[in-house]
């Protein structure tokens, strides 16, 4: 079955600290990626995606991602956190091949609090 | 921004009544989406739609129904609301089947 995992149900760092958040998942082929981000009371916001190519990928809010496909696993890394970065972060995929079936599966989320 | 609006943007409705959320787009894309979100399931699809009159159920389609009669305009309704439908509900479109989704502000909705 497709699923994404996001390992870390909540991370903390400290302001200035660098950042990785997990995110493997399980598909029949080499999915599209995709890394959201949410604050509080808001939706999703799309940081970066993956379709093909270059498997590090430039985000917005200086985030970046790196696929690797022997490690079916799409993390997202920032150099250095700000506090207003402290959100949840979605991993999603979605087929290649959809068909008529456009959906994205996500992960559950991991939270993100930014220490002072 | 995409031009997503969600309406109403809060709903408190009672047991066993239909409620009807609405998803509005200035995007003119093909593909339309609901998903509930509760905390420790992510974000999972109930419908979605790839045309005018073309919906077809998601993970948790169960008491949930959709109609889309016109490219812009996806609602959802609750046919006789539960306690367990209290979520927050997105709406995302799409351009392209399986590419980056848009998603709207969200409808919390809370069924007492």
């Amino acid at each position: 079955a497709q699923s994404v995992t996001q390992p870390d149900i909540h991370i903390t760092v400290s302001e200035g600290a660098s950042l990785e958040l997990r995110c493997n998942y399980s598909y029949g082929a080499t999915p599209y990626l995709f890394w959201y981000v949410q604050s509080p009371g808001q939706g999703l916001q799309l940081l970066l995606k993956y379709f093909s190519g270059d498997t590090l990928v430039q985000g917005i809010k200086g985030f970046e991602a790196e696929f690797k496909r022997s490690q079916s696993s799409f993390n997202l890394r920032k150099p250095s956190v700000h506090w207003s970065d402290a959100a949840e972060y979605f991993c999603a995929v979605g087929a290649r091949n959809g068909g008529s079936q456009g959906n994205l599966i996500f992960g559950k989320g991991t939270k993100l609090s930014v220490k002072p | 921004d995409a031009g997503i609006t969600q309406s109403p943007r809060h709903k408190v409705t009672e047991t066993g009544t239909p409620v009807t959320l609405r998803c509005h787009q200035t995007e003119n894309h093909r593909y339309m989406y609901w998903y509930r979100q509760d905390p420790g399931h992510g974000l999972r699809l109930i419908h979605y739609s790839y045309g005018v009159k073309d919906t077809d159920k998601g993970e948790v389609s169960d008491g949930y129904s959709v109609s889309r009669s016109k490219t812009e305009d996806f609602l959802l309704t609750l046919e006789s609301a539960t306690s367990s439908q209290t979520s927050v509900y997105f709406c995302a479109i799409s351009a392209k089947v399986n590419t980056e989704a848009f998603f709207g502000q969200g409808t919390r909705l809370t069924v007492v």
